[in-house]
């Protein structure tokens, strides 16, 4: 079985500061993704970054970063400069390669902005 | 790039009827979708795969019967709620596998379910 933990209900942020979101992961596929996805209130899925469980190195995206730690099973997502866009809903997220592709959510973080 | 279209965006019902929820892959073929529903400031809790021609796969806990899928093309899945209850009430969204690349997952926009 798969199992996503997100154990940061919600976060408040200065703009311009980095801020880091937690996810830990359990699966017991060999091989496996991890994705970070941004809900804003309109409740559209913005894909923001994903990390194979068989890269090599930490997956970025502009201002996202992925710190994957295998050992710890940990896939915190970092942002940088932080913006007044960026208060929104963010899940953490994982398929394996043995559950027909499927995508299971973390229960996400509220990151809010302060200007 | 790929688009999922998800129809409608909002819908209010009576307690007791039906409400079909579309979502059609715009520029590519989608031979699996998945259905989730979220719950106000929950997550996203899978309720479904659908394979193009087959029947769906339900998670544990899904009243299939409740929560009809149908995959009957390439481009279109629907989800109907039947005799729909105010506890159904909910954000239904779509999510489709494109191409080849790992993370290529396309979300529908959502279709808000109010059952009055």
């Amino acid at each position: 079985a798969q199992k996503i933990t997100q154990t940061q209900p919600g976060m408040f942020v200065q703009e311009k500061e980095a801020v880091t979101l937690d996810c830990t992961y359990d699966t017991s596929d060999p091989s496996y993704g991890l994705f970070w996805y941004k809900q804003p209130s309109s409740g559209e899925m913005i894909f923001l970054i994903y990390q194979g469980s068989y890269d090599q190195q930490n997956a970025t995206e502009g201002r996202y970063s992925l710190n994957f730690q295998k050992a710890r099973k940990s896939a915190n997502l970092v942002i940088s400069a932080s913006q007044l866009g960026d208060s929104a809903m963010y899940f953490c997220a994982m398929r394996g390669y043995s559950s027909a592709s499927k995508i299971i959510f973390g229960s996400g973080t509220r990151l809010s902005i302060r200007p | 790039g790929a688009v999922v279209s998800q129809h409608p965006s909002r819908v209010i019902c009576k307690s007791g009827t039906s409400v079909k929820i579309e979502c059609r892959s715009l520029d590519f073929q989608a031979t699996t979708m998945f259905w989730y529903r979220q719950f106000p400031k929950q997550s996203l809790m899978l309720m479904a795969t659908s394979n193009e021609g087959s029947k769906a796969t339900y998670e544990q806990g899904v009243e299939k019967d409740k929560f009809l899928i149908n995959h009957a093309s390439l481009t279109l899945s629907t989800l109907t709620v039947t005799s729909a209850h105010p506890e159904d009430s909910s954000f239904y969204i779509c999510s489709a596998r494109t191409g080849g690349m790992d993370y290529g997952y396309t979300f529908g926009s959502g279709t808000r379910l109010t059952v009055v």
